[in-house]
């Protein structure tokens, strides 16, 4: 049930690009973004609900692919600030709202 | 700063004891949600209150139990503390009663450690 984040871990130099992956074995209702940066909170990056919307703010945009009970996370001309560990919290359709996060995905900008 | 505050932000302590954690979410948020986040177990949800009642329960142990207050504020109490136990414990709190659907606007998490 715990949704599946691909890849584990990933460098890159700044100006890159970044996909990140979330996969889950049920339907869902949602999925929840976050970036948490070592011994901090998670910051709360967007969230897709279902529809298969597509989403974004500034160089960081999402997608919720329904079907496939998938989301993807797109970073774009990556930052120093993007460092961190990012997560996914998927809630299946038809549940009283907890979410699962997944075991995150580590991204590591150098200069 | 999300505006969510969480006291104390660490907290060490011997097996069997017991402590209390305590939230206060952002201002107009009616839902509180307890998470625990270990190395091993990642980030897990514990409880969610909405507005002094108990919403939804994930994975949380009889050895602890939550309440949230007429002002909003929360507290999770743990108790014949182990060694497991030991971990971040973040509240994170959102304006309506839907997880699913609404935002989760994470506090900086109390780490206990039990010693």
């Amino acid at each position: 049930q715990q949704p599946v984040q691909s890849p584990q871990a990933v460098i890159l130099r700044e100006g890159e690009d970044a996909v990140i992956n979330c996969s889950s074995s049920k339907a869902l209702y949602s999925v929840h973004w976050y970036r948490q940066k070592h011994g901090e909170a998670p910051v709360f990056l967007m969230i897709l609900l279902k529809g298969g919307e597509q989403k974004g703010h500034d160089k960081i945009s999402a997608s919720f692919n329904e079907k496939k009970q998938q989301s993807s996370l797109y970073l774009t001309a990556s930052q120093l600030s993007y460092s961190g560990t990012y997560f996914c919290g998927t809630a299946p359709d038809g549940s009283q709202g907890n979410l699962i996060f997944g075991k995150g995905t580590k991204l590591s900008v150098k200069p | 700063d999300s505006g969510v505050t969480q006291t104390p932000k660490h907290l060490i302590t011997a097996t069997g004891q017991r402590v209390t954690l305590r939230c206060s979410p952002r201002s107009g948020d009616l839902s509180v949600y307890w998470y625990q986040q270990s190395l091993d177990q990642g980030l897990q949800f514990l409880i969610q209150y909405y507005n002094g009642e108990e919403r939804a329960k994930g994975n949380i142990l009889e050895r602890f139990s939550a309440q949230q207050f007429p002002d909003l504020h929360s507290e999770l109490n743990l108790s014949s503390l182990e060694l497991g136990d030991s971990a971040l414990y973040f509240c994170a709190s959102s304006e309506g009663g839907q997880g699913a659907a609404d935002t989760q606007y994470f506090g900086p998490g109390t780490r206990l450690t039990v010693l």
